[in-house]
């Protein structure tokens, strides 16, 4: 409905592990942001990404990454993977100067055993 | 970026208007108010947007005082389908802006 679209829907890793999550963004959009959402909360704001750059950072350590890519499709890395990384990963993607109005995918549900 | 206070919960039933009142009393000159909507396992949906006085558009209506320290979202005549998370945020217009979300006002509307 919204044409963000996140792969994959559900994934399940091992502790210490990484991982790998894609993102392809509405047609028109040049700045993706990724948010972390645990269960019961609000979703938290991880990094956002303009021009292949990233653009503004939330309170997330540096093993999350990220990429932009000049289709503006986006990709976020955990490495390390703890058990608290278990959660709902959103991608949003945006006009950059509008932001307020961010277009979300469906998330990818992470669950680390 | 300002913070701001909602009800954690509401009950209303089919074919009622809904009121959820945000508080926000240290917006900034420059803010806009902007409410999303969320189903279980989907993300955010942006449902609208206003910087003062009353939007309006096919979903809801978004009515704020002239102090704009708060808003209120109004959903006409909701159905069992309205059952969601409602979320109120603020941030500056333009620019690099990241979204805070708080907790969000749980919704349920029953039969």
């Amino acid at each position: 409905e919204t044409g963000v679209t996140q792969s994959p829907t559900h994934l399940i890793k091992t502790r210490g592990q990484q991982v790998t999550l894609r993102c392809s963004s509405q047609s028109g959009h040049n700045t993706v942001s990724w948010y972390q959402q645990a269960l019961g909360q609000g979703p938290q704001f991880i990094f956002q990404y303009y021009r292949e750059e990233e653009n503004g950072r939330g309170n997330f350590p540096p093993r999350f990454s990220g990429l932009q890519f000049p289709n503006y499709s986006s990709e976020l890395n955990v490495n390390a993977l703890e058990l608290d990384d278990s959660a709902l990963y959103l991608c949003a993607s945006s006009l950059y100067g509008d932001q307020e109005t961010q277009y979300f995918g469906p998330g990818t549900r992470l669950l680390v055993l | 970026l300002a913070k701001t206070t909602q009800p954690i919960s509401m009950d209303s039933y089919e074919g009622q208007e809904v009121n959820i009142t945000c508080s926000h009393n240290n917006i900034a000159t420059n803010d806009y108010i902007t409410w999303y909507q969320q189903f279980p396992s989907q993300g955010p949906r942006f449902i609208i947007q206003g910087y003062k006085t009353k939007v309006t558009n096919e979903v809801a209506s978004l009515f704020i005082p002239a102090d704009r320290k708060s808003s209120t979202l109004s959903l006409p005549r909701v159905s069992l389908s309205d059952t969601a998370v409602y979320y109120c945020l603020v941030g500056g217009g333009g620019g690099y802006n990241k979204l805070i979300f708080g907790a969000g006002t749980r919704l349920a509307v029953h039969p």
